[in-house]
């Protein structure tokens, strides 16, 4: 069974702390993505990878980063955390030709105070 | 600025009844997906629409392609209590609508 496995499904977190978020796909895909999640907003990109060591900025990357040393994992890392950061994050992966994700990890709700 | 706008973004549903959630979007695409999402689960891949015209169905649920409209619909048929979930259509670049909210009521 094919699985995109993030490492937390909860985290509290306070204001200016250093966060890491990881995913780990088993599916051999060359893409991954970070997206988060908020009511009324759907999901928005803040960064994808196409291959190791390779990164895209999307939509919202601001305050964010991320890092790709390995085909399987794709971190994202929250430099100085802020409350707007608040969030549900969902990563993702793709095969190469398949540029939309296909299969979505379960998610990570995160609350900075 | 790529946009894709999904309505309603709510829909309160009997069941045994029939509706259609639309999605446009602003960019030119041959390609069109939607995902359902269960409350507190992540998202699972519904249908993948890849040219004009296209039409998929899965038991009550069917999704169509218009690329020259640039609208894709989902519609639901005979609408049972199990279909209640958010539905979120998507676009290449990998850009989401903001999701369906369906309830369906008994």
């Amino acid at each position: 069974d094919v699985k995109v496995t993030q490492s937390s499904r909860y985290l509290v977190k306070r204001t200016g702390e250093k966060v890491f978020l990881e995913c780990v796909q088993d599916m051999d895909h060359e893409n991954m993505f970070w997206y988060r999640q908020d009511p009324g907003l759907g999901l928005r990109l803040i960064y994808f990878s196409y291959d190791v060591k390779m990164k895209e900025k999307g939509d919202i990357p601001e305050g964010y980063s991320v890092s790709r040393e390995k085909k399987e994992r794709f971190s994202l890392i929250l430099e100085s955390t802020s409350t707007n950061q608040t969030s549900m994050y969902l990563c993702a992966s793709s095969f190469t030709g398949g540029h939309q994700p296909q299969h979505f990890g379960d998610g990570t709700r995160l609350s900075i105070l | 600025e790529l946009k894709v706008e999904q309505n309603p973004l709510f829909l309160s549903m009997q069941e045994g009844k029939n509706y259609t959630i639309y999605c446009n979007y602003s960019t030119t695409s041959d390609r069109l997906y939607w995902y359902r999402q269960d409350p507190g689960k992540s998202l699972e891949s519904l249908f993948v629409l890849l040219s004009n015209g296209a039409v998929k169905q899965e038991g009550r649920l069917m999704a169509s392609l218009d690329t020259k409209a640039r609208l894709s619909t989902l519609h639901i048929t005979a609408a049972v209590h199990d279909l209640s979930a958010t539905y979120f259509c998507a676009v290449p670049a990998m850009r989401f609508g903001a999701g369906t909210r369906l309830t369906v009521k008994p």
